[in-house]
């Protein structure tokens, strides 16, 4: 069966320091794979979203993933923190048209000024 | 345009009472997706609605929840019998048919069971 790991429950980062998020997943077909941000009191956004073509992908905020079929990874990444990026962070894996949308179980960040 | 809405925002029940729970998806998404997030937890799938197809109940945890979708749009997920462990946010979310396509999500119902 399908599923997705976030192995970081809770990172505190310093603003202005380098982030990286780390997601594994398992999946029996082509997978495609997604990152949202919830922050407090707000829906979920979708951050970026990977199919095919360039293994690294650009979204929004500054933030960019890099899928790695050989690791089953899709790691977040951020180059420079920002206090406002405080949220919980989820990695989300589906089918082509959608079906069997997985969610794992967030990884909660916190930004020290 | 408008995008996913919700309804109510917020919900207080007593233990053993019916609710029921509202979903307005974007015009023109054929797909809805139902999940339960507890506090502190992770997105729980529900429910999914694929056009006409038979919806996709795998997720739902017990035959006390139920969800309809009428005229391929708006969304009503019912629990009968609510208990303490129901309390938890529900989400709703849409997206277009086709591939490649990501889910927009509604701001969620905030259901208290007392």
């Amino acid at each position: 069966a399908q599923s997705v790991t976030q192995p970081d429950i809770h990172i505190t980062v310093s603003e202005g320091a380098s982030l990286e998020l780390r997601c594994n997943y398992s999946y029996g077909a082509t997978p495609y794979l997604f990152w949202y941000v919830q922050s407090p009191g707000q829906g979920l956004q979708l951050l970026l979203k990977y199919f095919s073509g360039d293994t690294l992908v650009q979204g929004i905020k500054g933030f960019e993933a890099e899928f790695k079929r050989s690791q089953s990874s899709f790691n977040l990444r951020k180059p420079s923190v920002h206090w406002s990026d405080a949220a919980e962070y989820f990695c989300a894996v589906a089918g082509l048209y959608g079906q069997n949308f997985v969610f794992g179980p967030g990884t909660r960040l916190s930004v020290l000024p | 345009g408008a995008g996913v809405s919700q309804s109510p925002s917020n919900k207080v029940t007593e233990k053993g009472k019916d609710v029921e729970l509202r979903c307005d998806p974007i015009s023109g998404h054929t797909a809805l997706y139902w999940y339960r997030q507890s506090l502190g937890q992770g997105l729980e799938f529900l429910i999914y609605f694929q056009g006409n197809s038979a919806p996709d109940k795998s997720g739902l945890p017990s035959d006390r929840f139920s969800a309809e979708r009428t005229g391929g749009s708006v969304s009503t997920l019912t629990i009968q019998r609510t208990q303490q462990e129901d309390s938890a946010v529900y989400l709703c979310a849409s997206r277009t048919s086709g591939s490649h396509n990501e889910q927009f999500f509604g701001p969620g119902t905030r259901l208290t069971v007392l």
